[in-house]
């Protein structure tokens, strides 16, 4: 059971715009910042949104994030094929005193 | 450019101690910017922090799991390690090693992780 929610599965064709959701609590998301790591199997996680909306040297202006209370979210614009991998939202949890995660979710591109 | 590489068994057996390496190039493990963690996931499942060092030697361990693992740094070999002791079938994962800048609460660069199966 992941501390963070997120919706086990989001598709889209591409070009078309998708978002995604994670949901926390006022120990995480509600006071810290959040960002979402692509994970594709075999390769390294990548962060593609640090701190809530800011997007990494060479992550594309596709990716943008979002926050509001203890709920964040992930928008992926123009849609392509490689963008096709697991998506995970992280924040810090003060009740733990490290990172929290979400359980995921599957991006498939029709 | 920093790259960080898991390495260790990837078969332990059920009560036996897990142990990984992560090796690191393009930074330096004592570099004061720097944490160096662990993060894990089981097969089907979420991302889990284990745990979290400075090169100092402070140590930072999911309360979960605090009680059988132990994280040290080798600053000679630019590598830290993860000890996880007394598995079970449900330490079987993908382990993965990270680097959080001191700055910010996130791991902005991982390995590509070493998959570790626990069976006898």
């Amino acid at each position: 059971q992941s501390v963070l929610t997120q919706s086990p599965s989001a598709s889209g064709t591409p070009g078309q715009r998708i978002t995604m959701s994670c949901s926390g609590s006022s120990s995480n998301i509600g006071t810290k910042a959040v960002h979402w790591y692509q994970l594709v199997s075999g390769t390294a996680p990548n962060l593609v949104i640090y701190n809530n909306d800011r997007r990494p040297s060479g992550v594309p202006d596709r990716f943008s994030g979002s926050k509001s209370g203890t709920s964040a979210s992930l928008a992926i614009s123009g849609l392509q094929s490689e963008d096709e991998a697991d998506y995970y939202c992280a924040s810090w949890d003060d009740s733990l005193n490290g990172p929290v995660f979400g359980g995921g979710t599957k991006l498939t591109v029709l | 450019q920093l790259q960080l590489q898991e390495s260790g068994p990837g078969l332990v057996k059920p009560s036996e101690t897990l142990s990984l390496t992560c090796t690191v190039s393009g930074n330096s493990v004592s570099d004061y910017s720097y944490y160096w963690g662990w993060i894990r996931q089981p097969p089907g499942k979420g991302l889990e922090w284990i745990g979290t060092i400075y090169y100092k030697g402070s140590t930072y361990y999911n309360p979960s799991l605090q009680s059988r693992v132990t994280m040290s740094v080798d600053m000679s070999k630019n590598q830290f390690s993860l000890k996880l002791s007394a598995v079970t079938a449900a330490d079987a994962a993908v382990y993965y090693c990270g680097r959080r800048p001191n700055w910010n609460y996130v791991f902005d660069n991982w390995g590509q992780g070493t998959q570790v199966s626990v069976s006898s």
